[in-house]
Formats: structure tokens, sequence, C-alpha cells
């Protein structure tokens, strides 16, 4: 199977600030890697598709870059509705396999 | 609009079955398959299998093959996911996704409230 790493698992941030979210796999994925948002209480929402397209709604200080084995999930101005965990997960091959979860918490 | 509303919260005994139910509307329910995801208590997202709502097809993870079972019902637009021999690290909130096909089906916007399933004696 393939294993997807996310770095870091927590990270605490200001409003305002840049965030960059790292996942690795443990083999390549092609493109088929995306980016979810999870909040407390709610189910996660899509934020990115195919590497770096972005899901319809979602506001464009999100992007997500990468191939092969590293990909990179950025928010460039971080708003207060953005503290929550993010997965990324890889839909190249069978079992699908979620990243561990990176926590953005409030410095 | 696209709704997926899912069955209520269950407590099941050790060795017992649950069956979480998932109706869908609001689109082509044979436009888009069904995966279904878990998160145990202070633990990350879980991708538990998909069904394919034109076919029933069916794939799940390697270590929940011998005990889930997902299908659908067409006619109510409804997909369920049943899990047998339930374990106390089977405790956590299941949730149904609508599923994009690129490369593989994998959850896209839409997804269920979530449905807690406590395991407990």
């Amino acid at each position: 199977d393939i294993q997807m790493t996310q770095s870091p698992s927590s990270l605490s941030a200001s409003v305002g600030d840049r965030v960059t979210i790292t996942c690795r796999a443990s083999q390549g994925v092609g493109s088929s890697l995306a980016w979810y948002q999870h909040k407390p209480g709610e189910a996660p929402q899509r934020l990115i598709y195919g590497v770096s397209s972005l899901q319809s709604g979602v506001p464009s200080r999100f992007s997500g870059s990468g191939s092969g084995t590293e990909f990179t999930l950025t928010i460039t101005s971080l708003q207060p509705e953005d503290f929550a965990t993010y997965y990324c997960l890889q839909h190249y091959t069978y079992p699908l396999v979620f990243g561990g979860g990176t926590k953005v918490g409030i410095k | 609009q696209v709704r997926l509303m899912q069955s209520g919260a269950e407590v099941k005994k050790p060795g017992a079955a649950v069956k979480v139910s998932c109706k869908t509307s609001g689109y082509t329910f044979s436009s888009h398959s069904i995966t279904w995801v878990r998160q145990a208590p202070g633990q990350g997202l879980e991708w538990m299998g998909w069904v394919s709502t034109v076919t029933g097809n069916t794939f799940y993870a390697h270590g929940l093959q011998d005990r889930v079972t997902m299908t659908i019902d067409p006619s109510t637009t409804t997909a369920y996911m049943e899990l047998k021999n339930l374990v106390s690290d089977d405790t956590a909130v299941y949730y149904c996704a609508r599923s994009t096909l690129l490369g593989l089906w994998f959850p896209d916007d839409f997804w269920g409230q979530g449905t807690l399933v406590t395991v407990s004696s």
C-alpha cells in the first residue's frame, strides 16, 4: 500500500500568516492527490483535487502544488475560519490512503 | 441541492453488527459512487471503501474487507455500510461521501453529516 506522510503534524500560526503543509507519498501518485479541510463536528470539505485544481467555492488563498511523491498545500494569508485539520489523499491506487493530518492552530 | 443524510448514532456491544444508511438527494444517484470514511476519536480520516451506484461493485480497505459490506438501493437512492463483529477500535464517526471519478473514485465536496458508532460492553 502507498503510505502518505504529512508534515508537520501540527502547527501554530497567526491570522495573515502564510502556511505550508507537505505530503509525501511512498511511491509516485501521478496527479491523483487531493486535499481536505476538516473542522470538529463538521464533515470534511474538499479544497483541492488533481494536485492543484481548486474546488468550486474554495477561496483562492488555498493552492496546491507538487508532483510525483511530494505535494504542498499553501494558505497564503491565514484567516480565522482556516483553523482546522488538513488531510491529503492519494487516489492513484487502491487502497486510497489519507495522510495523517496537519492540525493548524492559533498562535 | 445535493444532500447526503445519514442515520443516527448507534451504541453496540462487541461482536455485534451495525448498519449505517446514507440517503442521497439532489443529484443523479447513478452518476457518482459512494465512498465511506471513518474517524476514530483523536485519530485521522480512514478510507473504508467505495460502492458503485451503477453495478453495486465494491472495493474495501484491506483491514476491513472481512467484516464490511457496502450496498446500494437505487430505488431509494440510499447507500448502506454494514460492519460486523464490532470491536472497541470500531468506535468512530462514519461518513458517506459522494465521489468523483478522476482515475479512481474519491470523495468530492458532498458528505453526510456523520454517524457516531460507539462500541462498548
